[in-house]
């Protein structure tokens, strides 16, 4: 099974921070990686996604930082905000149209 | 866009009895997955369709899971004999190439 390891398990971060979370993956035939947002009680939403082709990707406050060598990639939230408060999770995959490996999840806490 | 529709939202009964979970895709989306999310593994796909047809049932735990797509706009999966360990949350998610995939809010289950 093809995993995806992700990092931290919870993190707090005060309003106003950077809010940083890890994740690394196995198999290089992967060409997609989202990353998803989960409010308690809804299912996950696509928050961001990178290709491998690319070191980096921001929309608003959210950016992915992608290693292929190192084949690690992460999220940093800039100015962290209290309506961030979620679970996080990394995934991988081919393509939006087959399956996803999730990783484990980050559960979010901003402070206010 | 009523995105996609998940019934029942809640689900109590008793270990032994027949479950039955519901989707209804989003219009014009050709594949639809099966996730279960579980404190213990996590968001897993347990099986996916394309134009209806299953193309990925590896995930789909034992013979009690089961699930059918008769259609484009319904896909339901059943598990027979429900057991304990199966409580958890299922997610449906479609998508089309090229769109990410979108979830329903899930159908928490519990089995007494």
């Amino acid at each position: 099974q093809q995993q995806v390891k992700q990092s931290p398990q919870s993190l707090i971060v005060q309003k106003g921070g950077i809010s940083i979370i890890n994740c690394a993956y196995e198999n290089t035939a992967f060409d997609y990686f989202p990353w998803y947002q989960q409010f308690p009680g809804k299912g996950p939403a696509l928050l961001i996604a990178i290709r491998p082709d690319v070191s980096e990707k921001k929309e608003g406050r959210f950016t992915i930082s992608f290693n292929k060598s190192a084949k690690q990639f992460s999220l940093h939230i800039m100015d962290s905000q209290p309506g961030d408060s979620a679970t996080y999770f990394c995934a991988t995959t081919y393509s939006s149209a087959s399956k996803i490996i999730f990783g484990s999840g980050t559960r979010l806490s901003i402070r206010p | 866009d009523a995105g996609v529709i998940q019934s029942p939202r809640h689900e109590v009964t008793e270990m032994g009895q027949e479950v039955t979970l519901r989707c209804k895709p989003i219009s014009g989306h050709d594949y639809l997955f099966w996730y279960r999310q579980t404190m213990m593994r996590g968001l897993e796909l347990l099986i996916y369709f394309n134009n209806n047809v299953p193309i990925d049932d590896s995930g789909m735990p034992e013979d009690r899971f089961s699930a059918k797509m008769p259609n484009a706009s319904f896909s339901t999966l059943k598990i027979q004999p429900s057991e304990p360990r199966d409580s958890a949350v299922y997610f449906c998610a479609s998508t089309s190439p090229g769109l990410p995939q979108h979830f329903g809010d899930g159908t928490r289950l519990s089995i007494l």
